[in-house]
């Protein structure tokens, strides 16, 4: 079955800097990868995702990119703010799974 | 739409008493699932439905039930609470998008979960 594995579980970054967030997956027929973001006492909430058919996807400050050779896809924050703090999620879901799986999560501290 | 519900927030159970967690959405999702996260941990699948009257295991089933009678509600039953199901229950639903003649997976809408407490 799929195995997603997801670097590093802890990352620290000064407000303002970038933060990337990497996934690897296992199953080649994967065709969806998600990104979920966890405030503390909340459920995941999905802040992007990208299909296989494409390689990169933007959303004001956030981006995913998908290298499907490689079978990793790859997590940017650009212009980190204090509110960016939170644990991330990456997950794959194979090709006519009815499930989606996750990675261990990461989790994101901004420093003033 | 109130999304995804889930009840209770919060339960303390003893040694083998059992429970139900509640778990409603109002999106008319065919697909849901339960998951469990230990602390600092990422999520693990209890067990899903892709629709009423259809569930399957997850990748950690044991001690658990569920059942899917309607579309909306997908409750969780734990029989025999043992410390080990410590945790919090998030449940999640989803639809799926039909493109060119596929089927294709879309975004999970999570509940506020449920933080169970076994001693």
């Amino acid at each position: 079955g799929e195995n997603v594995e997801q670097h590093p579980s802890t990352l620290s970054v000064q407000e303002g800097d970038s933060a990337v967030i990497k996934c690897t997956y296992s199953d080649s027929a994967s065709n969806y990868f998600p990104w979920y973001k966890q405030e503390l006492g909340k459920g995941p909430q999905l802040i992007i995702d990208i299909r296989s058919n494409v390689g990169e996807k933007k959303d004001q400050r956030i981006a995913v990119t998908l290298n499907k050779t490689a079978k990793h896809f790859s997590l940017h924050i650009t212009e980190t703010q204090p509110e960016d703090s939170a644990v991330y999620f990456c997950a794959a879901s194979p090709l006519r799974d009815d499930k989606i799986i996750f990675g261990k999560g990461t989790r994101l501290h901004i420093l003033p | 739409n109130a999304g995804v519900t889930q009840t209770p927030k919060f339960r303390i159970l003893k040694i083998g008493q059992s429970m139900t967690l509640q778990c409603t959405q109002d999106m008319n999702h065919n697909y849901m699932y339960w998951y469990r996260q230990d602390p600092g941990m990422g999520l693990k699948l209890i067990y899903y439905s892709v629709g009423a009257g259809i569930t399957d295991k997850g990748e950690v089933p044991n001690g658990y039930n569920v059942s899917r009678s309607t579309t909306e509600d997908f409750p969780l039953r734990l029989e025999l609470a043992a410390p080990s199901q410590t945790s919090v229950y998030f449940c999640a639903s989803s639809t799926r998008l039909l493109t060119g003649g596929s089927i294709l997976p879309d975004e999970q809408y999570f509940g506020p979960g449920t933080r169970l407490t076994v001693t």
